[in-house]
């Protein structure tokens, strides 16, 4: 079936420090890729997607890249501030579909 | 931005009642979705809802579950009678007819006793 595996966190990071959070997944055909976050007390946002392979999202400062040979869906950023202190989710939607299927979510902490 | 409204925000029941989530979703969209997160697990699709009827369910959305739009601004899940696995997140979520963004509310925090 589709699934998507992010690496496990907590992560806690100074401020200025790189992120990696690492996401892979499974799926049926060529899925469109997502990354979405979660702010305290507020609803998931799309941050950033890609809907084919090579292709690469961007926004604020994050950016993945869809690897169709690795299935990968990595969220980086070069320099994290506190304000990026969120649960991260990354999903999938299989063409034709309507729903997400999602990891499980990383929480990450930026500490000043 | 506009914004999809979850209430209540939390919600404490005790097994074999009845519990309503109720969502208002974007005023101008067609797509509504129910997901739920248990503690430390993934988001999970509930049920898609789409022209006034189910357009896809997951395997958890069984006779325990209901959806329902009966006003034309609102959007329900009824859970029939709660168990204790039923204890989660539970999130709303809307999309335009251009399927391209889907729009999250802040979610129910849903805990059976």
């Amino acid at each position: 079936g589709n699934s998507v595996t992010q690496m496990e966190g907590p992560v806690t990071l100074s401020e200025e420090a790189f992120l990696t959070i690492n996401c892979t997944y499974t799926a049926t055909g060529y899925p469109s890729l997502f990354w979405y976050v979660q702010y305290p007390g507020e609803g998931l946002q799309l941050l950033l997607k890609a809907t084919k392979a090579d292709d690469k999202g961007s926004n604020k400062g994050f950016e993945a890249t869809y690897r169709k040979e690795t299935t990968s869906f990595h969220l980086e950023k070069g320099s994290v501030q506190v304000s990026d202190s969120a649960v991260y989710f990354c999903a999938l939607r299989v063409q034709g579909a309507q729903k997400l299927v999602f990891g499980q979510g990383t929480r990450l902490t930026i500490n000043p | 931005e506009p914004e999809v409204t979850q209430t209540p925000s939390h919600q404490v029941t005790q097994m074999g009642q009845e519990v309503i989530l109720r969502c208002v979703p974007i005023s101008n969209h067609l797509y509504f979705y129910w997901y739920r997160q248990i503690l430390g697990q993934k988001v999970e699709f509930l049920v898609s809802f789409y022209n006034n009827e189910i357009s896809e369910k997951s395997e958890i959305f069984d006779d325990q579950f209901s959806v329902e739009r009966p006003d034309g601004s609102n959007f329900t899940l009824k859970i029939r009678s709660t168990k204790l696995e039923d204890s989660a997140m539970y999130f709303c979520a809307s999309m335009g007819l251009n399927n391209e963004k889907l729009f999250f509310g802040s979610g129910t925090q849903l805990s059976v006793l």
